[in-house]
């Protein structure tokens, strides 16, 4: 079965700090992966996006990057983190099967930067 | 200027009180129409994808339509259970890119 596991669920980190968000899909190849961003009370904001290895489509300039170095791995990075980074971090993948298409998420990360 | 726009922000319901929820989209070439239902703290869990103008889906208590220019998600006697945030999104033909708006709040009182 196909499922997708983003890790951690919770992090509090201080303001410069670095950080790495970790996304892995399993029972699919040459998924779309993208990265969402959802401030408190706000809509979901999309950040990045890969449709393969290495391939990296960025929506917003910010301070985070993102990499895909693995077919089904989406990574999310900063290397020195601002208050304005807090957030909810979503990952998740674009299944198409037979002409229809699914966005699946992950459980989230919440972001607290203090 | 944004792509897609729920409405309203929040809505209150009595159960048992049927209502509808609008998502208007401005892309054109519309590729797909999908809609969310998202817990506090969770990630959005899919409900639906629409495709073209006319196309109706139904799970349970929801059923979702889409036109040309806008999507309606019906509830029908909703249940204490149904509160949640729905949000829509939309993919433009020729784009990887899923646009989402800000979504409903939906409340519905026993």
């Amino acid at each position: 079965s196909q499922t997708i596991h983003q890790w951690p669920a919770t992090l509090v980190q201080p303001v410069g700090s670095p950080l790495s968000l970790e996304c892995t899909v399993e029972g699919t190849s040459n998924p779309n992966l993208y990265w969402y961003r959802q401030a408190a009370g706000r809509g979901l904001q999309l950040l990045f996006y890969s449709v393969g290895i290495g391939q990296i489509s960025s929506e917003v300039p910010q301070n985070l990057s993102a990499s895909r170095p693995q077919d089904r791995q989406f990574i999310l990075s900063s290397k020195k983190l601002l208050l304005s980074d807090s957030g909810f971090y979503l990952c998740a993948w674009l299944r198409r099967s037979g002409g229809n298409e699914k966005l699946f998420f992950g459980s989230g990360t919440q972001l607290s930067v203090l | 200027e944004d792509q897609v726009t729920q409405s309203p922000e929040a809505l209150r319901l009595q159960e048992g009180e049927s209502s509808s929820l609008n998502c208007s989209y401005t892309v054109s070439g519309l590729r797909g129409l999908f809609w969310y239902r998202q817990d506090p703290g969770k990630g959005p869990e899919f409900l639906f994808t629409l495709y073209s103008a006319g196309e109706e889906k139904e799970k349970e208590r929801l059923k979702a339509t889409l036109t040309k220019k806008e999507s309606f998600l019906h509830i029908t006697a909703p249940k204490p259970e149904d509160s949640a945030t729905y949000l829509c999104a939309v993919r433009q033909g020729g784009s990887e890119k899923l646009v989402f708006g800000k979504g409903t709040k939906l409340t519905v009182n026993p």
